[in-house]
């Protein structure tokens, strides 16, 4: 079974600063996935960023990063010069490749708070 | 374009109405979703559509009627809701590569839906 754990319900961070928001996932499935998305309170849910478990490097996007460090089994994502707009809830998710389901298992979510 | 539609935004339904929410996607996508967000919680898998065919139905109420009329196209009908059944409810679609666990799924904006 594979399991995504977001570990902070709430960050708090002041606009322009980094703010890390941590994921851990648990699968035994050498071929994976792991997805960042945002949710501002209007709803729609944002692809953010996405990591494979044969990735290299760690993807970057803009202003997102991700930090893979696979033997900790963690993909925490970092959001650099934070913005205003950056506030909204964030979800880690992952799937599974060989013999496992390609839908995602979504984490609790964290809701970031961005201060001027 | 990463571009899913959903209409309407806001739906407000008495408990023996019926009603349909539309989702779409031009980006060729072979995989659709329904999922159902209830605040501050992670979305439900309710519905997949892979190839216009039913793939999963997540146990969910037969009021939640499912339909994909074509490729780019799915419906969810509602009939006989419960104020409990109130939620966010996204669609996504997705490409369904080979190597499934690199499969994004992209979100709409979402339908909110109070049953009074």
């Amino acid at each position: 079974a594979q399991k995504i754990t977001q570990t902070q319900p709430g960050m708090f961070v002041q606009e322009k600063e980094a703010v890390t928001l941590d994921c851990t996932y648990d699968t035994s499935d050498p071929s994976y996935g792991l997805f960042w998305y945002k949710q501002p309170s209007s709803g729609e849910m944002i692809f953010l960023i996405y990591q494979g478990s044969y990735d290299q490097q760690n993807a970057t996007e803009g202003r997102y990063s991700l930090n893979f460090q696979k033997a900790r089994k963690s993909a925490n994502l970092v959001i650099s010069a934070s913005q205003l707009g950056d506030s909204a809830m964030y979800f880690c998710a992952m799937t599974q490749g060989t013999g496992g389901s390609y839908i995602p298992t979504f984490g609790r979510g964290t809701s970031l708070i961005v201060h001027p | 374009d990463t571009e899913v539609t959903q209409t309407p935004k806001h739906l407000v339904m008495g408990m023996t109405n019926k009603k349909s929410l539309k989702c779409e996607q031009h980006m060729g996508h072979r995989a659709m979703y329904w999922y159902k967000q209830k605040a501050k919680k992670p979305p439900e898998l309710m519905f997949v559509y892979s190839y216009e065919k039913l793939s999963i139905n997540e146990s969910v109420p037969s009021r939640f009627s499912p339909e994909c009329p074509n490729s780019s196209l799915l419906n969810l009908h509602l009939h006989a809701l419960q104020p409990e059944d109130s939620a966010l409810y996204l669609c996504a679609s997705s490409h369904l590569p080979r190597r499934r666990s690199t499969d994004t799924q992209y979100f709409g904006p979402g339908t909110r839906l109070t049953v009074l």
